[in-house]
């Protein structure tokens, strides 16, 4: 079945930056996209942005748009999470999530694991 | 951004219930409006999507009508194993925003 695998809990100091990995298999990687979604302590859910696993294109959430970057790895099937210039409200659960749509953001089916990021000086 | 509104926060429901979990947008989505159930310590897990196609392997007691800027999930003969958080997500915005959730448990 779909499996998002992604990488291990991170602690950061603030400032810091962390950049979480998530390993797609048991699918065709350019036929979805993958978005980001963090949960809160407060077990908020925010998007964080969105790229397309056929040609790359992102769209990014405003508040995350000018310090994240998501790239992929066609090669590997896994997609990054860049976040740069952390403070402790970044402190969460960072997912990864198929997106059911190639052209632009959508639903989520399968997730990832979630890999949790703290930030603490 | 849409913001979506969820209601109630939380609730407590008995086996054999009918509960139902209100999310409201602040503008118009259309049709374009999923749902999500999350238990403690997991990833959240798809339940509908388009406001009322079943993601496969969802058991039909859940469903979810509305349109436009209401919508409503309902979980009929609530079973013990619904307790979780659930949480609504429109994407008719390319920014995609999410409800604040509802947590229910059991009575």
């Amino acid at each position: 079945q779909v499996e998002l695998v992604q990488s291990g809990p991170e602690v950061k100091k603030p400032g810091a930056s962390v950049k979480v990995s998530c390993r797609a298999s048991n699918y065709f990687f350019g036929d979805y996209s993958i978005s980001w979604v963090r949960q809160t302590p407060g077990q908020e859910l925010e998007w964080v942005g969105w790229i397309s696993g056929l040609n790359g294109n992102t769209n990014y959430a405003d508040q995350f748009r000018d310090r994240s970057t998501m790239t992929t790895d066609t090669s590997t099937n896994t997609a990054y999470l860049e976040l740069r210039s952390l403070t402790s409200d970044d402190t969460a659960v960072y997912y990864c999530a198929r997106d059911d749509n190639k052209y632009a953001p959508h639903y989520f089916g399968p997730w990832g694991q979630g890999t949790l990021v703290t930030v603490s000086s | 951004d849409i913001q979506m509104t969820q209601s109630p926060s939380s609730l407590s429901a008995s086996v054999g219930d009918t509960v139902t979990i209100t999310c409201q947008a602040s503008q118009d989505c259309r049709t374009s409006l999923s749902w999500y159930q999350q238990k403690a310590g997991k990833a959240p897990r798809l339940l509908i999507h388009d406001v009322s196609i079943l993601e496969s392997g969802v058991p039909p007691r859940f469903s979810g009508r509305g349109y436009g800027t209401q919508f409503f999930l309902t979980i009929t003969d609530f079973q013990p194993d619904d307790f979780g958080s659930y949480f609504c997500q429109q994407y008719d915005d390319l920014h995609l925003t999410f409800g604040g959730g509802t947590k229910v448990d059991i009575k």
